[in-house]
């Protein structure tokens, strides 16, 4: 049971646009900012945005991050089959002594 | 470029240890706090614990406190991941992750290496 809470799926064709949700509480989304991953099968996690809404260097503006209170959502436009991998969102919690907490992941499916 | 490359995975038996490492490159290593995070087959990512740039202070999840000692060595650019006392439950790919703040905004990760307990 992973403390923030994602959907297992979301699918969508090719040029949509598609939003995963990730709700959490006020000692980590509400307090705390987001940052949200992508899995492609069989590789590591890589950052697609940090800060609630910032982008890294080389990430599509096709992506895009937003928070209000203690939910957030990835905004992913013009939707393209490579974006077919498991999205995860993650933020800092400070209840007891501090920890990373992660959604459960949402695998998005290009159909 | 940033690189952190984990080695020191592999097969052990219920109860057994395994020490991992993360050797980086690509940035000034002393600056930044470092995570492992794992990831269960077919599951989702589980962070670990957490170290500060110096060293000095280091945190980790219930489920591995008390069994599990993170620590780095600055001269070498490497963090490790003491693991004892394994469980079957650890079963999983370990990554190594530096911190863009220092309060669990991860912006690069390692390629993860393969822990199995079993007997």
């Amino acid at each position: 049971q992973s403390v923030l809470t994602q959907p297992p799926s979301a699918s969508g064709t090719p040029g949509q646009r598609v939003t995963i949700s990730c709700s959490g509480s006020s000692s980590n989304i509400g307090s705390n900012y987001v940052c949200w991953y992508q899995q492609l099968p069989g590789t590591a996690p890589k950052l697609l945005i940090y800060r609630n809404n910032q982008r890294p260097s080389g990430v599509p503006d096709r992506f895009s991050g937003s928070k209000s209170g203690t939910s957030a959502s990835l905004a992913i436009s013009g939707l393209r089959s490579e974006d077919e991998a498991d999205y995860y969102c993650a933020a800092w919690d400070d209840s007891l002594s501090g920890s990373v907490v992660f959604g459960g992941g949402t695998k998005l499916t290009v159909l | 470029e940033v690189q952190l490359v984990e080695s020191g995975g592999g097969l052990v038996q219920p109860g057994g240890s395994l020490r991992l490492s993360c050797a980086v490159s690509g940035f000034t290593f002393r600056f930044y706090w470092m995570h492992w995070v794992r990831q269960a087959p077919g599951k989702g990512l589980v962070w670990v614990s957490r170290i500060s740039g110096d060293g000095s202070s280091t945190s980790y999840a219930d489920s591995v406190k008390g069994r599990f000692t993170m620590s780095r060595d600055n001269a070498k650019n490497t963090v490790y991941l003491q693991m004892n006392t394994l469980r079957a439950e650890d079963t999983a790919v370990y990554y190594c992750a530096r911190d863009y703040g220092h309060l669990g905004e991860i912006d690069y990760w390692g390629q993860g290496t393969l822990v199995t307990v079993s007997s």
